[in-house]
């Protein structure tokens, strides 16, 4: 199985300022078809998670601007330009290139 | 919209069974292959298996860590996906969520597995 390796576990922002993370895979997640299949998801507390990125960096519908996706390879990076006291909860990366699809242990966002 | 509706969760007894069901609208449901995912309390995401359209044979996929306990089936009439759960372990215990190209996913459903 392809392992997803997230850091920091956990991260503390200030409102308005940037934040970024980080997710490496122990295998290539660039397809023959061209397309990279690592995914970010949001998890706010009780809730289900969000689709936020696809294929390393699409943002899903009604994702705001400031979320965007990037890497190559097996390093990726989820950068959020200026954070909102919304943006909390925990950050998952997944890859689906192989199966299983797999997923990071998640990125614990909270505000300081 | 796409919404996908999980039920059929509950309490229940280590060796056990249990039946969830993944209720679909807002697109053409024989079309997609259908995934469960689930969360154990306060713990990550762990893919359970998938099951292809039609198209695609409907076949399945399953984790390698309930292959041979869970299976999944498909009722394109009811647009509904079923997770057969069986011979349940307290390890089982999690929320379960129904996904479509996990892009869209269902607020889940809680099975508790009691010794």
């Amino acid at each position: 199985d392809i392992v997803m390796t997230q850091t920091p576990l956990s991260l503390s922002v200030t409102p308005g300022q940037p934040a970024s993370m980080s997710c490496k895979s122990s295998q290539s997640l660039l397809h023959s078809d061209g397309k990279t299949y690592l995914y970010w998801y949001l998890q706010k507390p009780g809730q289900p998670p969000q689709l936020l990125i696809y294929e390393l960096s699409n943002r899903f519908s009604g994702v705001p601007e400031r979320f965007s996706g990037s890497g190559s390879g097996t390093d990726f990076t989820l950068k959020i330009s200026r954070v909102e006291a919304e943006d909390v909860g925990v950050y998952y990366c997944m890859q689906s290139i192989q199966l299983p699809p797999t997923f990071g242990q998640g990125t614990k966002v909270d505000i300081k | 919209e796409v919404q996908l509706v999980e039920s059929g969760g509950g309490l229940v007894q280590s060796g056990r069974s249990l039946r969830l069901s993944c209720t679909a609208s807002g697109f053409t449901f024989g079309d997609y292959a259908l995934s469960w995912v689930r969360q154990a309390p306060g713990k990550g995401l762990e893919w359970v298996g998938f099951i292809r359209s039609k198209a695609y044979g409907g076949t399945t996929e399953i984790a390698a860590s309930v292959r041979g306990r869970f299976t999944i089936s498909r009722d394109d009439s009811k647009r509904t996906a079923y997770l057969q759960m069986n011979s349940l372990k307290v390890e089982d215990t999690a929320v379960y969520y129904c996904t479509r190209d996990q892009l869209y996913w269902g607020q889940g459903t809680l099975v508790t597995v009691s010794s």
